[in-house]
């Protein structure tokens, strides 16, 4: 595997559920990020781990937890969600925390019913 | 909240014509990107820019970014069906170093 990988690549879950989402990245970066992005919106910032610490949380609901256990791999756990945090998540990955240029996973769809 | 604006917000072209869109915002960014994002893929990283007044060329796409390092535009020569996607620009604001924001994008469709 190359670049940032994300699993699954489509979910769709009921509000009750408790899901997890897997990023991971095989470029040797030290910081990852988790981004929404919704229709019709731009995407949005929700987490950022530079060195499995994190350095970002950009007000983003509970429901929502991220994991960081090594800088090869990221988590964003689930539970209780809303349809209207259905969208699409991405995963990212840079050299470092501060590096101008981020690379993309390709996604998880995720509806919410 | 710091804004970035592109425009336009849909462009429907045939192939071979030439076309360019924008991104806009009234504060000066310390580095700008432009990424293209096809149909259930994540974006992809085309270019950055980090000095007013830049331009860089990737084969037909040319990128230049303002003066003022407030706007920066993409310029496509002879497009082709393959350019089809949705283009987005993302800026870093001096001191918030790789908190990206994004701009809603321009989604391109190129056909025959």
């Amino acid at each position: 595997e190359t670049g940032v990988t994300q699993t699954p690549r489509h979910l769709v879950m009921g509000m009750t559920n408790k899901k997890s989402l897997k990023c991971e990245q095989h470029l040797g970066h030290n910081a990852m990020y988790w981004y929404k992005q919704s229709a019709k919106k731009p995407l949005e910032l929700m987490f950022v781990y530079s060195l499995e610490e994190r350095v970002e949380n950009n007000s983003v609901p509970s429901r929502f937890s991220p994991e960081c256990p090594n800088s090869s791999h990221l988590f964003l756990h689930l539970h209780t969600l809303q349809p209207e945090d259905s969208a699409l998540y991405l995963c990212a990955s840079s050299q470092d925390w501060g590096s101008y240029e981020q690379y993309f996973g390709p996604g998880t769809r995720l509806t919410v019913t | 909240t710091q804004l970035l604006e592109q425009s336009p917000q849909f462009l429907s072209i045939q192939e071979g014509e030439n076309l360019t869109v924008y991104c806009n915002s009234s504060s000066v960014f310390s580095s700008l990107q432009w990424y293209r994002q096809e149909p259930g893929e994540g974006p992809v990283l085309l270019v950055t820019v980090v000095t007013g007044g830049e331009v860089k060329k990737l084969k037909r796409l040319t990128f230049q970014f303002g003066d003022a390092r407030k706007d920066s535009s993409l310029h496509i020569t002879a497009a082709q069906p393959g350019d089809t996607g949705l283009y987005l620009c993302a800026g870093a604001w001096t001191g918030t170093a790789s908190k990206l924001t994004f701009g809603t994008g321009t989604r391109l469709q190129v056909t025959l």
